[in-house]
């Protein structure tokens, strides 16, 4: 059964700060990972993609990478601004149908 | 916007009551998803559709009964709720279910059971 851990569960950074998000799954047979932002109350937007074929992929100050074999992602977000705070989300498609996620970072950047 | 349209937005009922939510997408997506988002619990993976057959149930109540009559349109039929499945309702779709698509999210419906 495929789990989906992130740690940090909070994190606060001055603005300006580089930072990383962490997650894992302990499955390694994926379909993809995809990366999430969630604002209060509100829905999902997808920052990024990544198919289980690929290593990294860039969206302006994002970076996400994938190690398959380790069970790993992380999440860079470079030059850190006020408007990066939300929860940070990692989702892992595996086996037929299912789109598991793990528990989300809340992060916090502190003007 | 997403591409995914969720309404209502914001929903009360009783416990009596019956009401449905609807998901609706034009992106010419095969597979759509319904997910309960409760507070400080991840994403719980409710019903899988795919090309408007169920591929997916996830031990969900049956008070929770989902409909898919065409595969742009989600429903989730809500009956003799406890106030426990007040919740945060995503629905999400697919280009399909069994590959490595990008998943797209609706904004939710705030669910309230008094």
């Amino acid at each position: 059964k495929q789990e989906v851990t992130q740690i940090p569960a909070a994190l606060s950074v001055p603005e300006g700060e580089n930072l990383v998000l962490n997650c894992s799954f302990t499955d390694s047979a994926i379909y993809n990972l995809q990366w999430f932002r969630q604002d209060p109350g509100k829905g999902l937007t997808s920052l990024l993609l990544i198919q289980s074929s690929q290593r990294e992929q860039t969206s302006g100050r994002l970076n996400a990478s994938l190690d398959k074999s380790s069970g790993r992602s992380t999440l860079y977000i470079a030059a850190s601004q006020p408007g990066d705070s939300a929860t940070y989300l990692c989702a892992v498609k595996s086996s037929a149908s299912k789109i598991i996620f793990g528990s989300g970072t809340r992060l916090s950047i502190r003007p | 916007e997403t591409g995914v349209t969720q309404t209502p937005r914001h929903l009360v009922m009783g416990m009596t009551n019956k009401k449905s939510l609807k998901c609706e997408q034009h992106l010419g997506h095969n597979a759509m998803y319904w997910y309960k988002q409760s507070a400080k619990k991840p994403l719980e993976l409710m019903f899988v559709y795919s090309l408007e057959e169920r591929v997916e149930n996830n031990s969900v109540p049956s008070r929770f009964s989902p409909e898919c009559p065409n595969s742009s349109h989600l429903f989730l039929h809500l009956h003799t709720l406890q106030p426990e499945d007040s919740a945060l309702y995503l629905c999400a779709s697919s280009l399909d279910s069994n590959s490595g698509t990008e998943a797209f999210f609706g904004q939710g419906t705030r669910l309230t059971v008094v």
